[in-house]
């Protein structure tokens, strides 16, 4: 079992659609970041949170710690956010999630 | 354009060929990181270098070679690799190496070895 699960793996939605990403980690962590991979490899990371909510222009996290459950959600969705976002935790190491692939469709 | 930065971007190669990826970042990190990465799968890590030195070694076969030689650069030599290790390589830096630190990735170099 992955101590990072996220969900779901493969999305596609309309173009202005709310998205909706979970995580969901079963390790004691200091910190779980959101991070964005585009087709071709770089790798951007969008937030870190430790607890609460933070929102960056049409990104939103959002962590519940008692639960172990992070969201990331994406307002008025847009093709250039069509990615791969990956959910990883910082506890007594580094752990990734399997990731979800985005796709918006224009 | 990323903070760190990783060449050569592609980079094709034998099984019998010796060659080294290159990472360097100038954000006075001192933790830097190499991950491999398989399509469709999350980054695995390989090698931790914290302060310079080899904090974390991920059981890489011994065909993967890593060196610090200062703060802002992290190589990653390559020798008698093999079709498995084909994939996106993948250098990220942190302020630090405790795992709350945000990690800050290159875009990679797509490795084929033939």
């Amino acid at each position: 079992k992955n101590e990072v699960e996220q969900s779901p793996q493969n999305l596609t939605a309309q173009e202005g659609e709310f998205i909706t990403i979970n995580c969901s980690y079963s390790v004691g962590i200091s910190a779980l970041h959101w991070l964005q991979q585009h087709p071709g490899g770089g790798i951007v990371s969008l937030f870190m949170l430790s607890s609460g909510k933070k929102k960056h222009g049409r990104l939103i996290a959002t962590i519940n710690i008692q639960e172990k459950h992070s969201s990331l959600h994406i307002t008025a969705s847009h093709p250039r956010d069509s990615a791969v976002y990956i959910c990883a935790v910082g506890g007594n190491q580094f752990y990734f999630g399997t990731g979800t692939s985005l796709t918006v469709i224009p | 354009d990323t903070e760190v930065t990783q060449t050569p971007k592609h980079l094709v190669m034998g099984m019998t060929n010796k060659k080294s990826l290159k990472c360097e970042q100038h954000m006075g990190h001192r933790a830097m990181y190499w991950y491999k990465q398989k399509a469709k799968k999350p980054p695995e890590l390989m090698f931790v270098y914290s302060y310079e030195k080899l904090s974390i070694n991920e059981s890489v076969p011994s065909r993967f070679s890593p060196e610090c030689p200062n703060s802002s650069l992290l190589n990653l030599h390559l020798h008698a690799l093999q079709p498995e290790d084909s994939a996106l390589y993948l250098c990220a830096s942190s302020q630090d190496s405790a795992p709350r630190a945000p990690q800050h990735f290159g875009d990679g170099t797509r490795l084929s070895i033939l």
